[in-house]
């Protein structure tokens, strides 16, 4: 049971570029999220997914979109890679989308744009 | 909207004490629940403890407790016993249902506390 994992762990993109993060889990979660964080912050939603074939906005969704085809991955893709999206991307699952469950999340994947 | 703050960016609490992490939030719904996460310097988020808003007892964790104070809208984490090996980021987040809209929002986090802990 591996959890909620990430691919890649590190990358490096130059302005301009495009590049897709994977997300894969394997505990048979309906809900999956995108968040980054960025130094002396807290993580900021993204987009999140309620189920396969669902995705919806959060909160900083411009730059980035997603794709949610197989329940157990979730696609977050970069079309143009700007400076402003160094960051540290994690992606986080859920049971249930009431307030009561916790996320659990992958290990992170860092970019840093050129 | 939503709001989590975390009046605390860093702090130094020798190894052995107990130490209360600080987290205050604001929301309009009657339905939500709060988190508390450990970020080590390798970076995951390591979930720690959970207390829904229709609780009314404070949530424990082995050494992990929540001071959860409805009226004031606060929710403190408190280490017993601290280790060295609480040396991390704490985040404390909220959830709620759907204040956005669509449900099944994610979580919203404040910007964290650097908890040091010296022997």
């Amino acid at each position: 049971n591996a959890g909620v994992t990430q691919t890649p762990k590190f990358r490096v993109l130059k302005t301009g570029q495009s590049m897709t993060l994977l997300c894969a889990q394997d505990m048979n979660h309906e809900y999956m999220y995108w968040y980054r964080q960025d130094p002396g912050m807290g993580l900021r939603l993204i987009h999140y997914s309620v189920g396969e074939g669902t995705t919806a906005k959060g909160e900083v969704p411009d730059g980035y979109n997603v794709s949610r085809l197989k329940k157990q991955n979730f696609l977050l893709g970069l079309e143009s890679a700007a400076p402003s999206q160094t960051s540290v991307y994690f992606c986080a699952s859920s049971y249930s989308g009431t307030p009561y469950y916790e996320q659990y999340f992958g290990p992170g994947t860092r970019l840093t744009v050129t | 909207a939503q709001k989590i703050t975390q009046t605390q960016p860093g702090m130094f609490v020798q190894e052995k004490e107990a130490v209360t992490l600080d987290c205050t939030y604001d929301t309009s719904d009657q339905s939500y629940g709060l988190f508390w996460y450990k970020q080590p310097s390798s970076g995951e988020m390591i979930f720690l403890i959970y207390q829904g808003s229709y609780d009314e007892q404070n949530a424990t964790e082995g050494r992990y407790s929540l001071n959860f104070q409805k009226a004031r809208k606060s929710a403190n984490l408190v280490i017993s016993a601290s280790q060295l090996g609480d040396s991390a980021m704490y985040f404390c987040a909220m959830r709620d249902p759907g204040w956005r809209g669509g449900g099944a929002d994610g979580l919203t986090f404040g910007k964290g506390t650097h908890l040091i802990i010296q022997p």
